[in-house]
């Protein structure tokens, strides 16, 4: 069963503090995402990535960076958190390479809050 | 740019009976990719099925059908002898080919099923 898991799923952190979110696959896919879900707007792509070492910009990248140092780990950063980066973020991978299309799966979830 | 749209905030249905799901997008490619995924009241995001834009031949999985209109750049979900866990959220996605890998929601569409 493929597996994409998440940490941590809860945080709290301080206005200009930095927030670290990590996500780990096993299904040796070469795409990871990064989505945040807010009420009212869905799940909007942060950043994504092709592989180790690569990093795209999603739709919303501004305040958030991302590092992708192997295939099965995607980080994403929050160099100086503000109250409006409160959200659930979503990691997910995918690999076109399956013939699905590029289907995703993605993890539980890491609910942030910043106060 | 790509964009997903769904209306239809909520849906309510009894039963057993079918409910459709409606999904707008806007592409100015000629190949690409629809998707619908499920998001459980647990936060579990899964994926339900697809439709490539090059087949005329709707999409069915289980009990999961897709009225796919492409004039109408239109891709409607259709659930058939609804069950009480299907009640979710609905999320619509697409990913055009020219984009690479990037995958862009709808807002989602949440289904209520009362027994």
């Amino acid at each position: 069963e493929a597996a994409v898991t998440q940490s941590p799923r809860n945080k709290v952190a301080v206005t200009g503090g930095k927030v670290t979110l990590s996500c780990n696959q096993t299904n040796n896919h070469n795409n990871m995402y990064w989505y945040r879900q807010d009420t009212g707007h869905g799940l909007r792509l942060i950043h994504y990535s092709y592989g180790a070492g690569s990093t795209e910009k999603g739709d919303i990248p501004d305040g958030y960076k991302a590092s992708r140092p192997s295939q099965e780990n995607f980080s994403l950063i929050l160099e100086l958190a503000t109250p409006s980066q409160t959200s659930v973020y979503f990691c997910a991978s995918g690999d076109p390479g399956q013939g699905a299309g590029n289907t995703l799966y993605f993890g539980e979830g890491s609910r942030l809050i910043v106060v | 740019a790509q964009k997903v749209t769904q209306t239809q905030t909520s849906i309510s249905v009894m039963e057993k009976t079918t409910v459709t799901m409606d999904c707008v997008y806007e592409t100015q490619d000629s190949s690409y990719f629809l998707f619908w995924y499920k998001q459980t009241a647990s936060g579990e995001i899964v994926f339900l099925i697809r439709q490539d834009s090059y087949k005329k031949e709707n999409a069915t999985v289980g009990h999961y059908s897709l009225n796919f209109q492409k004039p109408k750049s239109s891709i409607g979900l259709i659930i058939t002898a609804t069950q009480i866990e299907d009640s979710a959220v609905y999320f619509c996605a697409m990913r055009e080919l020219n984009m690479g890998y990037k995958l862009t929601f709808g807002t989602g569409t949440s289904l209520l099923v009362d027994p």
